[in-house]
């Protein structure tokens, strides 16, 4: 499979614990972005990356939040000390342009 | 005021109606705008792509106002198979910037 590829699928995770999701893009795809998606809403942009520079980051995101993509390949979303309002979709998505992009499964987060 | 936003849904219509969403944005540097299709709990995938005065794909045709900043989409004889969520989503810059989705619209074509 040469898509877009999340993991884990599924993290259920007590509040409090930190929790860090894995996306490895499209290869050769210099842009990877990182949003967050809960029902009914689309998907809220949270950063993005060209190669292992991170270009900007979402003024909505605490510094809970980070992100690296150390060799411009894969990257990781940290999230510290998790609370219940971050129960979500966190999606990572790809782009060889930063024009059209492809999207990964997601990961959905539960925190209880 | 939000950078892209949509039509509330839901919309449903019969098989065979035609359908059209709009989306509004609020940067006027924004060049380029597409719209994606996300069916329930799973990833949002590209349907078409607007870049200038719009374009038409089978039964999908986008179109592209610049001056009111405003696109559309609309959908030509309706399958149950269309119906999902569909987002609006601009780059919000020349040079390939972050990519912002609207809320969504969902349709659902019934029988």
């Amino acid at each position: 499979d040469t898509g877009v590829s999340q993991n884990p699928r599924h993290k259920i995770t007590k509040r409090g614990q930190n929790v860090t999701f894995r996306c490895d893009p499209i290869s050769e795809h210099n842009r990877l972005y990182w949003y967050r998606q809960t029902l009914g809403q689309g998907p809220e942009f949270l950063t993005y990356f060209q190669n292992e520079a991170q270009l900007e980051k979402s003024r909505l995101l605490s510094d809970r939040f980070s992100a690296e993509r150390p060799k411009g390949s894969f990257s990781t979303l940290e999230i510290q000390r998790t609370e219940q309002g971050d129960s979500a979709m966190y999606l990572c998505a790809s782009s060889p342009t930063g024009f059209e992009a492809f999207f990964g499964q997601g990961t959905r987060l539960t925190v209880v | 005021r939000k950078e892209v936003e949509q039509d509330p849904g839901p919309f449903n219509v019969p098989e065979g109606a035609t359908v059209a969403f709009n989306c509004t944005y609020s940067n006027s540097a924004s060049q380029s705008f597409f719209w994606y299709r996300q069916d329930c709990r799973k990833e949002p995938k590209l349907l078409m792509s607007v870049y200038s005065s719009g374009n038409e794909d089978g039964r999908f045709t986008a179109q592209l106002n610049r001056a009111s900043q405003y696109i559309s989409l609309l959908i030509r004889d309706s399958k149950l198979s269309d119906s999902a969520t569909y987002l609006c989503v601009v780059n919000m810059d020349n040079q390939g910037g972050k990519l912002i989705f609207g809320q969504g619209t969902e349709l659902s074509v019934k029988p």
